[in-house]
């Protein structure tokens, strides 16, 4: 098993350029989270997803769109990127709501120049 | 705003020591978990503890939880160079369907 995937590892973008973050996982968990981690920040929920078609926002949206169109995906939009997009982001999933045991993604980075 | 605060943000210990980190919490928690993050990589999960549970050990891991204070502990003992990482506490608040991450502890050992 590959466990949690994302696409891609890095990325630079310019101000106001759009991207899409792909993750994906092969365990067929029903949970799946967008977070970002700044220095000193910890992780910070950005959405997150309770099923195939669902998606709800989470800490920090603003800025940020997803979609859930199959089980195993999650995909991370940035519509119009700004500096402060400039984070390192994580992907993760779950098997269940309690317990929530969550496995993450490597991680992408990106800058947003 | 972060749910979880862990001290210290910073702990540097030889190599055969014990480690403890410590997470403390503003509102009730169903659970609370510790994940160990090395560098540039993502966040690995470690141990959870229930709101009913006070001690849980896992290997060379042994958590405390102390709901009454809202906190709870990470002690790792017999360090080794290959612990060396950041680690955070994540608490599942009562009625929420996230978690919500401290901002981490980082543990050097040294050898």
């Amino acid at each position: 098993n590959a466990g949690v995937t994302q696409t891609p590892k890095f990325r630079v973008l310019k101000t106001g350029q759009s991207m899409t973050l792909l993750c994906a996982q092969d365990m067929n968990h029903e949970y799946m989270y967008w977070y970002r981690q700044d220095p000193g920040m910890g992780l910070r929920l950005i959405h997150y997803s309770v099923g195939e078609g669902t998606t709800a926002k989470g800490e920090v949206p603003d800025g940020y769109n997803v979609s859930r169109l199959k089980k195993q995906n999650f995909l991370l939009g940035l519509e119009s990127a700004a500096p402060s997009q400039t984070s390192v982001y994580f992907c993760a999933s779950s098997y269940s709501i309690e317990p929530d045991t969550q496995y993450f993604g490597p991680g992408t980075r990106l800058t947003v120049l | 705003s972060q749910q979880g605060e862990e001290d210290p943000q910073a702990l540097s210990i030889q190599e055969g020591e014990n480690a403890t980190m410590n997470c403390s919490y503003k509102t009730s928690i169903n659970n609370l978990q510790w994940y160990r993050q090395n560098s540039g990589r993502g966040l690995v999960h470690l141990i959870l503890i229930r709101s009913n549970e006070r001690e849980k050990h896992s290997g060379r891991l042994r958590v405390t939880l102390d709901t009454s204070k809202k906190s709870s502990s990470l002690l790792i003992t017999a360090s080794r160079a290959a612990d060396t990482a950041s680690y955070f506490c994540a608490g599942r608040i009562q009625g929420a369907q996230k978690l919500v991450f401290g901002q981490g502890t980082r543990l050097t050992i040294n050898p």
